[in-house]
């Protein structure tokens, strides 16, 4: 069975402060998808990254940055320079293949506060 | 990418409805969709698998006669909540997996509906 843990329920930083989200994952696959969404208040979940279990190449978008260890089975989520704009509840998830396609497994979440 | 759409957005009902909600691929084709149920400061939890042309696949704990899933089309997954009650106040999302990189390995979730039950 595979299972993603968010250890950080609630995080607070005040504007502009960097922020990283920690994330790690188990799953006896050796092929696997990680993901990570963004679910502002309204509710809808934003598609921020999916990486697969070969790439291990950390990724950059913007004020956004992934580290994904496999010898750790973790993949954190950094914000830089934050901005009020990115509270929200940040969901780390992993997928496996069911019949071709990819079940998702959501961790519970960390709910991200950034004061102004 | 690739969209989904649900609806309604939003239901109020009263205790013993039964309330139908809608997923649908708009540009794209779905033979798989999967539904989830989010409870207030909640993980997402998966609830089904929705199969085109077979019956669905429940995850443990999902009373399957309360919710009733059935995947018409290619592209129209439905999930009746039968004789709701407030405790099935939830948020639910359906997905649908799409073509990225040459593998079905994105999902493409709908923007959820909140179901109330008075």
């Amino acid at each position: 069975a595979q299972k993603v843990t968010q250890a950080q329920t609630e995080i607070s930083v005040v504007e502009k402060e960097d922020v990283t989200l920690d994330c790690v994952y188990e799953t006896r696959d050796t092929t696997y998808y990680l993901f990570w969404y963004k679910q502002p208040p309204s509710g809808e979940l934003v598609f921020l990254i999916r990486r697969n279990s070969f790439d291990e190449q950390n990724e950059i978008s913007g004020r956004y940055s992934w580290n994904f260890q496999k010898s750790t089975s973790s993949f954190n989520f950094t914000i830089t320079a934050s901005q009020v704009v990115d509270s929200a509840v940040y969901f780390c998830a992993l997928s496996e293949a069911l019949d071709g396609y990819q079940k998702v497994t959501f961790g519970t979440g960390t709910k991200l506060q950034v004061i102004p | 990418g690739a969209v989904v759409s649900q609806h309604p957005s939003r239901v109020i009902c009263k205790s013993g409805t039964s309330v139908k909600i809608e997923c649908r691929s708009l540009d794209f084709q779905a033979t798989t969709m999967f539904w989830y149920r989010q409870f207030p400061k909640q993980s997402l939890m998966l609830m089904a698998t929705s199969n085109e042309g077979s019956k669905a696949t429940y995850e443990q704990g999902v009373e399957k006669d309360k919710f009733l899933i059935n995947h018409a089309s290619l592209t129209l997954s439905t999930l009746t909540v039968t004789s709701a009650h407030p405790e099935d106040s939830s948020f639910y999302i359906c997905s649908a997996p799409g073509l990225a990189g040459g593998n079905y390995n994105e999902q493409f979730f709908g923007p959820g509906t909140r179901l109330t039950v008075l």
